[in-house]
């Protein structure tokens, strides 16, 4: 199993350009989350979907930021347009309904925003 | 969900157990306990599952009282490599039920 991957592993952009980042869960999980890390704020849920259906967005920022599951191997997390401070590490996790085991973190996406 | 407050910062030294407690006095009857370890530029791993009593796997141990209003996760003979931070999170099982992730426990292990 290649656990949950996540692409790019870095990002540099300038601000105001567009950032698509990538996520494929592990196969069989049937919740996906997106999170972003920072010193200051520690780690943020921002969106979850139980069966490619988004659940709850209330840790979305604003309205730059939008995600996408369209089908069950794979989802987007789109920022648009992209500012300094959403500089951040951003964490893909996955899960299995039942399982009595916790969720699948990705290796993350470090985004820097110029 | 129910609040957790875990210590900010620990020290330690190679060989030494390490027990991390975390306060979760309103913990509701259907919440477990969770702990995650993450190493520096890394996502969170899961390391353990509780819901009373003791459970033990090949990482760590996780001791909860009778009352549940805390949690201990004790990591033994800790190496130079278990630096790193350590959640404890307190949520339902069920699947799809959000985790939020607390500041965290931040581990030292010293030569």
């Amino acid at each position: 199993d290649a656990g949950v991957i996540q692409s790019p592993r870095h990002e540099v952009t300038e601000m105001g350009q567009e950032v698509t980042l990538r996520c494929k869960p592990i196969s069989g999980h049937n919740s996906l989350f997106w999170y972003r890390q920072t010193m200051m704020r520690g780690l943020e849920l921002l969106i979850y979907f139980n069966n490619n259906v988004p659940i709850d967005d209330s840790g979305m920022p604003e309205d730059r930021f939008s995600a996408k599951m369209p089908n069950a191997s794979f989802s987007t997390l789109k920022i648009q347009p992209s500012e300094p401070r959403d500089s951040a590490v951003y964490f893909c996790a996955s899960r299995f309904q039942g399982a009595n085991y916790g969720y699948t973190f990705g290796s993350g996406t470090r985004l820097t925003v110029v | 969900l129910a609040k957790t407050t875990q210590p900010i910062s620990m020290d330690s030294y190679e060989g030494q157990e390490v027990n991390i407690t975390c306060s979760h006095n309103n913990i509701a009857t259907n919440d477990y306990i969770t702990w995650y370890q993450q190493f520096p530029s890394q996502g969170p791993r899961f390391i353990i599952q509780g819901y009373k009593t003791k459970v033990t796997n090949e990482v760590a141990s996780l001791f909860i009282p009778a009352d549940r209003k805390s949690s201990t996760l004790s990591l033994p003979r800790v190496s130079l490599s278990d630096t790193a931070v350590y959640y404890c999170l307190v949520g339902r099982r069920a699947a799809g039920n959000k985790l939020t992730f607390g500041g965290g426990t931040r581990v030292l292990v010293k030569p």
